[in-house]
């Protein structure tokens, strides 16, 4: 069965902090790696993907690092802000599932503290 | 655009009532999903469509049913609710890009207690 183990499931970091979020994949036939961004009250969002050809991936303050032989990747929040403070998932995606099928971590529950 | 919407947003049952959450898209997405989220357990799929009258299971199919007959709606049934259905349930849906994001665009959950 294909897996994606998600760590830690909460994290407290202070504002201006890095919070990391890893994310570890038991099946090498994934060719898509997103992550969402979810608030309280309200169903998850795409915050930032990779591709396993691409070792980092940065969108402003969110960088994502990707290591295929480890068969892991990871979420920096670079500056953490309170505003920052939401359910971050990782997901991905089966390379012979096709129809846009995503396999969910567990999620982590960020709060950055002011 | 309204993207996908849901309703109810909260619901009650008694054990062995039946109910069906609706969900609809207005973006011509080929591809839906239904998730339910327990905490800390991620978002398990229950059932997904590709296309209109195109239907298949998930991870967690048991207990649910669906139907696909249009493009824009994708209707979840609980048939003999039971306390284990207690969960919060988001429908999603994807465009058939054929490349990357892959991204799926979630609406804003509904959340069932069964007791």
């Amino acid at each position: 069965q294909q897996q994606v183990k998600q760590s830690p499931q909460s994290l407290i970091v202070q504002k201006g902090g890095i919070s990391i979020i890893n994310c570890a994949y038991e099946n090498t036939a994934f060719d898509y790696f997103p992550w969402y961004q979810q608030f309280p009250g309200k169903g998850p969002a795409l915050l930032i993907a990779i591709r396993p050809d691409v070792s980092e991936k940065k969108e402003g303050r969110f960088t994502i690092s990707f290591n295929k032989s480890a068969k892991q990747f990871s979420l920096h929040i670079m500056d953490s802000q309170p505003g920052d403070s939401a359910t971050y998932f990782c997901a991905a995606r089966p390379f012979s599932g096709g129809y846009n099928k995503l396999i969910f971590g567990a999620g982590t529950r960020l709060a950055v503290h002011p | 655009n309204a993207g996908v919407t849901q309703t109810p947003k909260f619901r009650i049952l008694k054990i062995g009532q039946s109910m069906t959450l609706q969900c609809a898209q207005d973006m011509n997405h080929n591809y839906m999903y239904w998730y339910r989220q327990d905490p800390g357990m991620g978002l398990k799929l229950i059932y997904y469509s590709v296309g209109a009258g195109i239907t298949d299971k998930g991870e967690v199919p048991n207990g649910y049913n669906v139907s696909r007959s249009t493009t824009e709606d994708f209707p979840l049934r609980l048939e003999l609710a039971a306390p284990s259905q207690t969960s919060v349930y988001f429908c999603a849906s994807s465009p058939n890009s054929g490349g990357p994001p892959y991204e799926q665009y979630f609406g804003p959950g509904t959340r069932l207690t069964v007791t």
